[in-house]
């Protein structure tokens, strides 16, 4: 599986943007950028995922840049319910059955009031 | 909408002991994943089923089976706990037309006595 590596850690603001880096410079062609986050005693939620173009949806947006080899996730105003430790995961082309998830330390977001 | 369902919550079982959690996908998903996640750890893949045949297999221990019924629901059978068994468990579901996500339910929370 392709690695990749995010900053253990990152602090904000409340109502302030937030851009979360994701380094994956072994990506392969058809990889795809996850990305969910897990809320303290809860399920991981999905987020976002893209392949190549940049991504919008309500949570948040995904730059991925030109090379693929990193992207970043992008919450535009966070709030407190924000707080959550944010995954960036690697997952091959959709369509392939049971392919598991490999969750790796991921960015613990703190939100500030 | 309609969510992945996990039961039981809690789970409190003595060391030797059995334990049966179990899962209901979202409706018409027919891929369901197991993960265990020990207390300040990721999520660890364990086991995965599409269409009621195991599809990939992670770091479940031997003790450990699992299988997924003709309705799709999933169960994970524990057997000779150990401490080191003490977790939270959370299945997750895909399925056709967003095969590449997937959706987490709330968990199952196991102490080990």
């Amino acid at each position: 599986d392709a690695k990749t590596t995010q900053p253990n850690s990152m602090e904000s603001n409340e109502e302030e943007p937030v851009h979360l880096p994701c380094n994956h410079s072994t990506i392969s062609g058809t990889d795809y950028i996850h990305w969910y986050r897990q809320l303290p005693s809860q399920g991981p939620e999905y987020v976002i995922h893209g392949l190549t173009s940049n991504v919008n949806n309500r949570m948040a947006s995904l730059a991925i840049a030109e090379d693929r080899k990193s992207s970043t996730l992008i919450l535009h105003r966070a709030t407190l319910r924000d707080a959550a430790v944010y995954y960036c995961i690697l997952r091959d082309v959709p369509g392939l059955r049971g392919q598991n998830f490999v969750f790796g330390p991921g960015t613990r977001l703190s939100v500030l009031p | 909408a309609a969510g992945v369902i996990q039961s039981p919550r809690h789970l409190i079982k003595e060391k030797r002991e059995t334990a049966t959690l179990k899962c209901y996908p979202i409706p018409r998903h027919d891929t369901v994943y197991w993960y265990q996640q020990g207390p300040g750890q990721d999520p660890q893949f364990l086991i995965s089923f599409y269409e009621k045949m195991q599809s990939d297999k992670g770091s479940i221990p031997d003790r450990f089976s699992a299988q997924q019924f003709s309705d799709y629901h999933s169960e994970l059978n524990m057997s000779s706990l150990e401490l080191g068994d003490s977790a939270l468990y959370f299945c997750a579901s895909s399925g056709t037309g967003s095969r590449a996500l997937q959706f987490f339910g709330p968990g199952t929370r196991l102490t080990v006595l």
